[in-house]
């Protein structure tokens, strides 16, 4: 497709669970991020890859939270132990990369939410 | 750290009302400056954005934001509001030297346009 896709749309799982959610970036796109959007809390920078770049984590909340970014294309994010405090819907979104355009195109979104 | 700070969580107003919704950022370096609205059911997308140049930048849908760096402001206006700018907003920080790449939101503000 032409944008950002992601899956799943919906996840429900258990505490104490692991989860993944996957990222398909736009084509040709060298940047993708991960955010968090919680009610109240606007979005919550996670990790950001550019290119071959080591990636910045600086934004994952704990050791639990995880993300690999596979041939510069598809992403996953990967919660472990999963708690009810992890319940948001995670972003995902790509730029083109090299010059700092700032546009960034978001997917849908995948809801989690942990009983 | 840097952050971002709208001080209006929640905005009612009546159409054909005046818009100002607040955004400030701590960073004190050169920054490129961003507007995303979330419109109910859909993804982010990119309202504005100020990199350089002429401070008051225009947008889509007759919305405009003006960068005053002496107060580390970017409040978002519209003249006239209409039923269909009901949404989320969102104001978002980048570092305007190197490719840094980080995007850094506010917590957003909802809009809530009575017909």
């Amino acid at each position: 497709g032409a944008g950002v896709s992601q899956s799943p749309s919906n996840k429900v799982t258990e505490k104490g669970k692991d989860v993944e959610l996957r990222c398909d970036p736009i084509s040709g796109h060298t940047a993708l991020y991960w955010y968090r959007q919680s009610l109240g809390q606007g979005l919550e920078f996670l990790i950001y890859f550019q290119g071959n770049s080591a990636p910045d984590k600086s934004g994952l909340p704990s050791d639990r939270f995880s993300a690999e970014r596979t041939g510069g294309s598809v992403s996953t994010l990967t919660i472990q132990r999963t708690q009810q405090e992890d319940s948001a819907v995670y972003l995902c979104a790509s730029t083109p990369g090299g010059a700092n355009t700032g546009e960034l195109f978001f997917g849908e979104g995948s809801r989690l939410t942990v009983l | 750290a840097q952050s971002v700070s709208q001080h209006n969580h929640h905005v009612i107003l009546s159409e054909a009302a005046s818009l100002e919704l607040g955004c400030n950022y701590s960073y004190g370096g050169t920054v490129n400056l961003f507007w995303y609205v979330q419109y109910p059911g859909q993804h982010l997308q990119l309202l504005l954005k100020y990199f350089s140049g002429d401070p008051l930048v225009k947008g889509i849908k007759g919305f405009e934001a003006e960068f005053i760096k002496s107060k580390f402001s970017f409040n978002l206006r519209k003249p006239s509001v209409q039923w269909s700018d009901t949404a989320e907003y969102f104001c978002a920080v980048t570092r305007g030297s190197g490719n840094t790449g980080k995007l850094i939101f506010g917590q957003g503000t909802t809009l809530q346009v009575k017909p």
